[in-house]
């Protein structure tokens, strides 16, 4: 089945960008979706990229998707402190459940 | 528009109990699923209801887990004679078919 795998923790700087990398194994995964969890708080959809596409622009998120590597990442441009959560990578072939990587920590300094 | 609601939002049970969580997704979602999010496992799947098909259970980690989904709107996760490691929050997501996935808030459970 499906594994995906994150790096558990990364701490920048505000006003730096942060890229949170993601890599997943099956290559019938079409929908790539990248979530937030705040402290306390459900998972908050972020963005998501279907495997025919490269890349998604959203206001000061950048999703890269590396078909070929099985590589996904997110960039948030200018990170503030209110960007500080668990940022979760997760795979679907479209009407299946999601699976999830173990999350990232993302912690920005003041 | 209104999100997925769960209710309650926090739970605590002595072990041995049976529970109920309920979900309510987004109007007009035919795509329901709950998931667990615990320390040790990450958030991992249970059970999956797509319009009037029969749910995919393969998530379920025991037979004490069963979920039922009425009029294909309101969900119950039903978890029978809890254990302490039945401890974690229980989201569910809906969705259109094919389509992203929207979580409610989460139940926490906590056995003692």
């Amino acid at each position: 089945g499906e594994d995906v795998e994150q790096s558990l923790f990364l701490s920048v700087r505000e006003g730096d960008s942060s890229v949170i990398n993601c890599t997943y194994t099956d290559s019938s995964s079409t929908y790539l979706y990248w979530y937030k969890q705040e402290p306390g708080a459900g998972l908050q959809l972020l963005t998501y990229i279907f495997s025919n596409m490269d890349m998604k622009q959203d206001q000061r998120l950048t999703v890269l998707l590396n078909k070929k590597d099985k590589h996904l990442s997110l960039r948030i441009a200018d990170t503030q402190t209110g960007d500080s959560a668990i940022y979760f990578c997760a795979a679907s072939e479209g009407n299946t459940p999601l699976v999830f990587g173990k999350g990232t920590r993302l912690s920005v300094i003041a | 528009g209104a999100g997925v609601s769960q209710s309650p939002s926090n739970k605590v049970t002595e072990k041995g109990k049976d529970v109920e969580l309920r979900c309510d997704p987004i109007s007009g979602h035919t795509a329901l699923y709950w998931y667990r999010q615990s320390l040790g496992q990450g958030l991992e799947f249970l059970i999956y209801f797509q319009g009037n098909s029969a749910p995919d259970k393969s998530g379920l980690p025991s037979d004490r887990f069963s979920a039922e989904r009425t009029g294909g709107s309101v969900s119950t996760l039903t978890i029978q004679r809890t254990q302490q490691e039945d401890s974690a929050v229980y989201l569910c997501a809906s969705s259109l078919l094919g389509s992203e996935q929207y979580f409610g808030p989460g139940t926490r459970l906590t056995v003692t």
